[in-house]
């Protein structure tokens, strides 16, 4: 079985510019999380989806947004980008029931500069 | 609001030793409570849970972690510790009152010293 794939492994960009990041759960799974780690703030949830609805949402600008499509890949968008938004996006999926783990993808490293 | 804490930044172990790394929560209802751990440059790795049952959960890589009801705490142990085992480590909490999401904690980087 395949596991969460993330696209791209590395980006980099210019402040102000907007960037699209994309994930792939695996299969079978419907809820798709956004997360930003870095180093002084350790994981922060962005967003969940599930079946292409937003379920959660974490405490994060408007500048941050996400969708879901029909077959649970997902998308997050950040636009006008700024430098603290240098960070490794992670995207987990996780499978049906409340206590199913999260499976995680390797990320996704934005540089803003 | 659910949150979770790992009170030190770093942990350093020699060899050998027996490890801990702490881990407290504060839900409104029942936890359910994990255990990641994450190495340079991947994404995080699931290593065990509590879901109910026995307070003392098994998981992979020798890990084990107790669950504590009446001191919200959830601490990851392992009885002899490798160098390998070095690596950040994450606890995190879901709600079972509340949303689905999962609340990570700050993570705890564990140094195993040869």
């Amino acid at each position: 079985k395949a596991g969460v794939t993330q696209t791209p492994r590395y980006l980099i960009k210019t402040r102000g510019q907007q960037v699209t990041l994309s994930c792939s759960p695996i299969s079978g799974h419907r809820s798709v999380s956004w997360y930003q780690q870095t180093p002084g703030q350790g994981l922060q949830f962005l967003f969940e989806y599930f079946s292409e609805t937003q379920r959660n949402k974490g405490n994060f600008p408007g500048r941050f947004s996400g969708r879901q499509f029909s077959n649970s890949r997902s998308e997050m968008n950040v636009s006008t980008l700024e430098l603290g938004d240098s960070a490794l996006y992670l995207c987990a999926s996780r499978g049906q029931g409340y206590g199913t783990e999260a499976f995680f993808g390797q990320g996704t490293r934005l540089t803003v500069v | 609001a659910q949150s979770v804490a790992q009170p030190e930044d770093q942990v350093n172990v020699a060899e050998g030793n027996p490890l801990t790394v702490k881990c407290t929560y504060s839900v409104s209802g029942n936890p359910y409570l994990f255990w990641y751990v994450q190495y340079p440059n991947r994404g995080l790795q699931f290593l065990l849970k509590y879901i109910t049952g026995d307070n003392l959960v098994k998981g992979s890589y020798g890990f084990e972690a107790e669950f504590n009801e009446s001191q919200t705490s959830f601490h990851l142990k392992k009885p002899s510790a490798l160098v390998s085992d070095s690596a950040l480590y994450f606890c995190a909490v879901r709600d079972t009152n509340r949303d689905d999401k999962i609340i990570f904690g700050k993570g705890t980087r564990l140094h195993i010293l040869p």
